[in-house]
């Protein structure tokens, strides 16, 4: 059965140093997006390519993260620094295009900044 | 306020009983409504969705919409253990859905 994959699954780090986090969505999706969710909270967009295209990154904190998703498939979010309010689930989900209703989450990256 | 506000919970209920779960939202623009169950360190899966007004049904899942109320809720018949999960509702007016925070639902044997 497809699936979005990400990993890591769990990952540790001190503030201040770098992380990222890397997903591969069903094959074929146009549409990825990066969502961050903090404990007891929904998931909150980040970003939402479209192909290679960002169409929306209002809500991603520019000055110190950073999404790309060079050939339309896989896709990395980078945090530089890290701080310890980054810490979160980082979910990925893609769905067919940005039509669809039903998008796919992979399991997610449990991010702990200490 | 947020656009979207959902009880957190936790709501307990014995097995067999029937679980309403609800969402209130601010934006009238909302035209898709959906339903996501969230399992302990798991990604969300989409349960159900419904288009604008209305109800739908999906085996013991019953979704339901109030436009004019901004109200939607999901009613779970014969609740089983296996259900014990965060429900998450999720609309959208374009392309960018917003999420609820979700209310955990323990369904005890």
């Amino acid at each position: 059965e497809a699936e979005v994959a990400q990993s890591p699954r769990y990952k540790i780090t001190e503030k201040s140093q770098a992380v990222a986090f890397w997903c591969d969505p069903i094959s074929g999706h146009a549409t990825l997006y990066w969502y961050r969710q903090i404990l007891g909270q929904g998931p909150e967009l980040l970003v939402q390519f479209q192909d290679e295209s960002v169409v929306d990154d209002s809500q991603l904190p520019k000055d110190r993260f950073s999404a790309e998703r060079l050939k339309g498939v896989d896709s990395t979010l980078k945090i530089q620094p890290a701080e310890l309010g980054d810490s979160a689930m980082y979910l990925c989900a893609s769905s067919g295009s940005r039509d669809d209703t039903e998008a796919f989450f992979g399991q997610g990256t449990r991010l702990t900044v200490v | 306020q947020k656009e979207v506000e959902q009880d957190p919970g936790p709501l307990s209920v014995p097995e067999g009983a029937i679980v309403s779960l609800n969402c209130t939202y601010s934006n009238s623009a909302f035209q898709y409504f959906m339903w996501y169950r969230q399992y302990s360190r798991k990604g969300p899966e989409l349960l159900m969705y419904t288009y604008s007004s209305g109800n739908k049904e999906d085996g013991r899942f019953t979704a339901q919409v109030d436009k004019s109320s901004k109200y939607i809720s999901l009613f779970i018949r014969d609740s089983q253990p296996s259900d014990s999960a965060t429900y998450l509702c999720a609309m959208r007016g374009s392309y960018i859905p917003t999420f609820g925070r979700g209310t955990s639902l323990i369904v005890h044997p």
